[in-house]
């Protein structure tokens, strides 16, 4: 079946360093790439999706790229701020963007001053 | 837009009562899924519906957890003799169901199950 790793569990970082959060999948299938938020108490929210390869997805200043040679989708930032503090999940779907998800084990990313 | 509601937020039972969690989609979106967050085993998908037809429950564990969607404006989750095990977020998200490119489930809030 479908698998979603991510190896950082815990990441701490001090605000305005740059942040990369992996995320690797297998899948036999044509896969969908998503990135969720979840902040404290809240609903995880989209911040990314992608199914094209090689070609860089970005919103609100997050950016990753999947890379179908490598089963990769990793997210990265250029400069965390303090209000980026939270849960970021990756997540898969197969052949198409409305299917069931497959999400990694999350990711905590806490930013301090 | 509301956006996904669920009710109630927190619900805590006695071990070998019935929970029955509600789920509210967003008005236009026509597929419907239900997760579960636990810290252990993280988000986990249990199962979902489109235009109401239940499409994939592979996810629902086979004895005490069911899930119905009997019309287009809401979906339960009902868990028979809930068990500490079952202590979790319940999380319910709807998408547009088209298929397409763009399509994207949006979460509600969740139902925090506690069973004592």
């Amino acid at each position: 079946g479908d698998s979603v790793t991510q190896t950082e569990g815990l990441v701490t970082l001090t605000k305005g360093l740059p942040v990369m959060l992996n995320c690797t999948y297998q899948t036999t299938y044509s896969p969908f790439l998503f990135w969720y938020v979840q902040h404290l108490n809240e609903a995880p929210k989209l911040l990314l999706k992608s199914s094209t390869d090689n070609k860089r997805t970005e919103h609100q200043g997050f950016y990753a790229t999947l890379h179908k040679s490598s089963s990769s989708f990793h997210l990265q930032k250029s400069s965390v701020q303090l209000s980026d503090s939270a849960l970021y999940f990756c997540a898969l779907s197969e052949d198409n963007a409305g299917a069931k998800l497959t999400f990694g084990g999350g990711t905590r990313l806490t930013v301090r001053p | 837009n509301a956006g996904v509601i669920q009710t109630p937020r927190h619900k805590v039972t006695g071990k070998g009562q019935e929970a029955t969690l509600w789920c509210e989609p967003i008005s236009g979106h026509s597929a419907v899924f239900w997760y579960r967050q636990t810290i252990v085993q993280g988000l986990e998908f249990l199962t979902y519906f489109r235009n109401q037809a239940p499409i994939d429950d592979s996810g629902m564990p086979k004895e005490r957890f069911s899930a119905q969607m009997p019309n287009q404006s809401h979906s339960t989750l009902k868990i028979q003799s809930t068990q500490p095990q079952d202590s979790a977020v319940y999380l319910c998200a709807s998408s547009l169901g088209d298929w397409g490119d763009q399509d994207t489930q949006y979460f509600g809030p969740g139902t925090r199950l506690l069973v004592l």
